[in-house]
């Protein structure tokens, strides 16, 4: 069975960074093909990607994002970390992390990140 | 970036009617060495995570029930429920996987009639 975590505040303030942390379980990062990726979901509406990190360490980014994410992963604790600087109150949204194999399988519950001062 | 177009936004569907929405991409998805479209469909309901439905444009995932069938190959494609249910109320969306990002449609809802 896998599962994925999100965890990280749930209150930052604006041009705060913003560190978020994806646990898994179920599957290995270090299996050929396999990746993990950020989404997020401003509410009311619809699903934005943000990140994606490989099995091989292969790092990919919204290039509308790209100078203010950073994702890593620690395979031998099977973390996935996303994060995000200069955050702004459109920022605010539900933080997902999500395992793709085919497609994004498996999804974390999500993690909602208010951005206020 | 490729960029998913969802029509309609919005759907209502009488119990036990086919219910079709639509997908479209800026570019084609289809990886020609592989002949496989890189082509996602989710589910999502309030208060929950998406939860995948088809990939490769037509595989339905484990466990999701046969009324939902995915087609369509390049640039245009279809998601399928053949006899809606109750529980089938949801936001729909679309995903490309071929290139980063992996855009998103902006959704389609689908409502009981």
């Amino acid at each position: 069975q896998i599962t994925l975590e999100e965890s990280g505040p749930t209150l930052v303030k604006p041009t705060q960074t913003l560190t978020l942390t994806c646990t898994f379980s179920g599957f290995s990062l270090s299996t050929t093909g396999v990746g993990v990726g950020w989404i997020r979901q401003p509410p009311g509406k619809a699903l934005e990607w943000l990140a994606l990190i490989y099995w091989n360490d292969d790092k990919r980014y919204s290039p509308s994002l790209k100078s203010r994410l950073t994702i890593t992963k620690d395979t031998s604790k099977n973390q996935v970390v996303l994060t995000m600087t200069n955050m702004d109150p459109v920022d605010t949204a539900t933080y997902y992390c999500a395992h793709k194999a085919d497609g994004y399988n498996d999804w974390g519950q999500g993690t909602l990140v208010t951005v206020s001062s | 970036d490729i960029v998913m177009t969802q029509s309609p936004d919005s759907l209502a569907v009488s119990l036990g009617e086919r219910a079709t929405i639509n997908c479209r991409s800026s570019q084609s998805v289809l990886y020609i060495s592989n002949n496989n479209n890189y082509l996602a469909w989710y589910q999502q309901k309030p208060g929950q995570p998406p939860k995948l439905l088809v990939y490769w444009a037509s595989t339905r995932e484990s466990g999701v029930p046969d009324r939902f069938s995915g087609s369509g190959s390049g640039t245009d494609f279809t998601l399928t429920i053949s006899s809606l249910q109750a529980e089938d109320v949801a936001v729909y969306y679309c995903q490309q996987y071929y290139t980063t990002p992996h855009s998103f449609g902006q959704g389609t809802k689908l409502e009981i009639k």
